[in-house]
């Protein structure tokens, strides 16, 4: 089945840019979206955007002027960019597949399967 | 309003019956299909409900959704110990153009 691991360093100073790569093993990165959410220690989930490897991309309010994602079929990964990182981007950062439509004008989302998740600390 | 509220912790004993509460606007849980995930303690999250009501393969019977209006309930019956975790209600919101999380709900199993 679709695995997903985050890679990355795991240690970004602040004013400096976050990039972490997810690389998608036993099935095709093509033809789905992809997201990245994070999750601060001890606090709940957030969103942080989503992809169409086609290109089309979806951030959140929150990130859109600081995140870029962008895909590499050829290697089956895709990467998160969040610029201008302080503290408060300090989290586990994870990768997940998103099944994302719309049904009878109701709009769903779900995230099957996740990455492991990675730890980034903002620090100097 | 685009915020998913969940009470921040619940509990039950073994074989008990419990529900967890997500409650939102007709932004988000009015007009868009609800999931649930479950995190076990110091692992990713797990999808456990989708679309209001779908369980994934593999996800026990025991794990039900519905949806109500603008809210949205999980309930676990036959309660377990290794159903000891945090349990978070996601879904999209028009007025965001994103995806909410509700708060998590840690479930203590006494």
């Amino acid at each position: 089945q679709v695995q997903l691991q985050e890679s990355g360093p795991g240690l970004v100073k602040p004013s400096e840019t976050l990039s972490l790569t997810c690389t998608v093993s036993g099935g095709s990165i093509s033809s789905y979206y992809w997201s990245w959410i994070r999750q601060p220690a001890g606090k709940g989930l957030e969103w942080i955007g989503h992809f169409y490897t086609s290109g089309s991309t979806s951030y959140s309010p929150s990130f859109k002027s600081r995140v870029t994602m962008s895909v590499d079929t050829s290697k089956n990964q895709f990467s998160l960019k969040l610029k201008s990182v302080t503290a408060a981007d300090t989290a586990v950062y994870y990768c997940a597949r998103d099944h994302w439509g719309k049904i009878s004008g109701a709009r769903y989302i779900w995230f099957d399967p996740w990455g492991q998740g990675t730890l980034v600390t903002v620090s100097s | 309003q685009s915020v998913l509220t969940q009470p921040p912790s619940a509990s039950g004993t073994p074989g008990q019956r419990v529900t967890i509460s997500c409650s939102g606007s007709s932004s988000n849980i009015g007009n868009n299909s609800v999931n649930w995930y479950q995190q076990l303690p110091g692992t990713a999250p797990k999808l456990l409900i989708y679309r209001n009501n779908q369980r994934p393969s593999g996800v026990p019977d025991r794990f039900s959704g519905s949806k109500s209006g603008t809210s949205a309930s999980l309930a676990i019956s036959g309660l377990q110990s290794e159903d000891e975790a945090d349990y978070y209600c996601a879904g999209w919101d028009d007025s965001l153009n994103g995806v909410l999380f509700g708060g998590g709900t840690k479930l203590t199993v006494l």
